[in-house]
């Protein structure tokens, strides 16, 4: 069985600053991992995915994350955060199969 | 290229009363799912059909949920009678082929958003 967990609710950051988003999962086999953003009244759009190939994945955005087996993480993170970052994000891991099992998100928000 | 199309952008009900929900894939996709996202929570998947056949239906509360895809291209989802507990939004995602959503090929529609009085 597969499952995600999303530390923090809520995350605020000022613009300009580094954006750090927590995921950490469970999995029988080895996992995919994905994550993805939901903008406004908006369907989830994917940042980017890991699949066992190289374990620091870069997505769309500047948005980057780290897989770590020995730590059961794929935290996202960006470097400098942008006012246009505001959105909720969702973790999420899959066995292989079409069942993908989302975290309970992360709504980031960015001041000026 | 048009992305997954969902209607209505929202609906309000009472509860006990019925409602459906439409969803019209990219053309050429396969594979469609139907997603519950209640508020706070991630998006759980509720049934998956592989042109109008049945793939994963395991999380779908079939006493009162029900879906289909009669000519493999677009879908109804209904709920009767309607709970207060089904406030939420509902997502359409649609695939070219099973085993697609590991990847890129994945797309979600915008949902529609339900509100249970």
């Amino acid at each position: 069985a597969q499952s995600v967990t999303q530390l923090g609710s809520h995350v605020s950051v000022s613009e300009g600053a580094l954006v750090l988003l927590r995921c950490n999962y469970s999995s029988s086999v080895p996992p995919y991992l994905f994550w993805y953003v939901q903008y406004p009244n908006q369907g989830l759009q994917l940042l980017l995915k890991y699949t066992s190939a190289a374990t620091l994945v870069k997505g769309i955005n500047g948005f980057e994350a780290e897989f770590k087996k020995s730590e059961t993480s794929f935290h996202l993170t960006k470097p400098s955060a942008h006012m246009s970052d505001a959105a909720e994000y969702f973790c999420a891991v899959s066995g292989g199969t079409d069942k993908l099992i989302f975290g309970t998100g992360t709504r980031l928000q960015v001041f000026p | 290229e048009a992305g997954v199309a969902q209607s209505p952008r929202y609906k309000i009900i009472e509860k006990r009363q019925s409602v459906a929900f439409w969803c019209n894939p990219i053309s050429g996709h396969a594979t469609l799912y139907w997603y519950q996202q209640i508020l706070g929570q991630g998006p759980k998947l509720l049934i998956q059909f592989q042109n109008n056949g049945v793939v994963d239906d395991s999380q779908l509360p079939k006493d009162r949920f029900s879906a289909e895809r009669l000519k493999g291209v677009d879908s109804t989802l209904k709920i009767q009678p309607a709970k207060l507990e089904d406030s939420a939004v509902y997502l359409c995602a649609s695939s070219p082929t099973p085993g697609e959503a590991t990847n890129e090929k994945l797309f979600f529609g915008s949902g529609t958003q339900l509100s249970v009085l």
